[in-house]
C-alpha cells in the first residue's frame, strides 16, 4: 500500500507557529498535496510540491524531501480561523491516483 | 462562477435501492474523482477519471459504478447501497491529475 501517515491532531495558540508533518512511501512517488478543510465544509487547495525544498505562500509553507518521503506544512502567525482538517495527499506514478492522509486536526486557542 | 456541484446534498435510503449522485463542474475540467469521508479514515478515491470516457478505480471501488459520458458530468451509482456506504461523499475536478482539485460541497449518504 501506500500509507500517508500524519498526526491525528494538534494544538497551538493563536499567534504562535505550528508545523505539520507528513510522511509517505517513496515509491512511485509525484508529488505532495496539502489540502485545509473546516468542519462541514469541502477540502479547499493550499500547496502543491514537486521538488524538494521549501515554498512560501503568505503565512504558509509546505516542505518537501523526496528522499526521504516527508514533508511538513508550517502555519506562522497562527489565527483562531486556522483550526481546521490539514489534510496531507501524495500522488502516485502518472494516472490520476491520489492517496490521503487521515488529516489533522489543529485546535488554536487564544 | 466556477464551480463543482453536487446533488442531492442528503440522501437518507434504504439498503438495495438504486441510486446515483450527479457531479457537475464548470470549469472544462478533464479530470474528475470521486471520494468518500469517513471518521479516522480520512478521504479515500472510489473512482477517478482522466477524459471522457476514461474511468479508473481508486482504492475503495468496490459497490459504485461511475461513468463520464461528457466532459462536464461524472455521476456516482450505488446499484444496491448496504449501510457499509454510509459516508460523505465528495467529487472533485481539476484541469490534469496532477493539479490543484476543485471540491464539491458534499454529499451526506446515510443507507438504513
Amino acid at each position: 500500500g501506500q500509507n500517508i501517515d500524519q498526526p491525528t491532531e494538534m494544538t497551538a495558540t493563536e499567534g504562535a507557529i505550528v508545523q505539520i508533518n507528513c510522511t509517505y512511501q517513496t515509491s512511485g512517488f509525484n508529488g505532495l498535496f496539502w489540502y485545509q478543510q473546516h468542519a462541514g465544509e469541502a477540502p479547499t487547495f493550499l500547496s502543491y510540491n514537486v521538488l524538494d525544498g521549501l515554498e512560501e505562500k503568505g503565512r504558509f509553507s509546505s516542505f518537501l524531501s523526496r528522499s526521504k518521503g516527508y514533508s511538513y506544512l508550517l502555519l506562522k502567525e497562527l489565527q483562531m480561523k486556522d483550526s481546521a482538517s490539514y489534510l496531507c495527499a501524495a500522488f502516485y506514478n502518472q494516472g490520476g491516483k491520489l492517496i490521503f492522509g487521515q488529516g489533522t486536526e489543529l485546535s488554536v486557542k487564544p | 462562477e466556477a464551480q463543482v456541484t453536487q446533488n442531492p446534498r442528503y440522501l437518507i435510503t434504504v439498503t438495495g435501492k438504486k441510486l446515483t449522485v450527479t457531479c457537475s463542474q464548470n470549469m472544462n475540467h478533464e479530470y474528475m474523482s470521486w471520494y468518500r469521508q469517513d471518521p479516522g479514515l480520512g478521504l479515500r478515491q472510489i473512482y477517478y477519471s482522466m477524459n471522457v470516457e476514461v474511468t479508473d478505480k481508486g482504492d475503495v471501488p468496490e459497490g459504485y459504478k461511475v461513468s463520464r459520458k461528457e466532459k462536464r458530468n461524472f455521476p456516482l451509482i450505488l446499484e444496491s447501497p448496504s449501510p457499509n456506504q454510509t459516508s460523505l461523499y465528495f467529487c472533485a475536478s481539476s484541469t490534469t491529475d496532477d493539479n490543484e482539485q476543485f471540491f464539491g460541497p458534499g454529499t451526506r449518504l446515510t443507507v438504513l
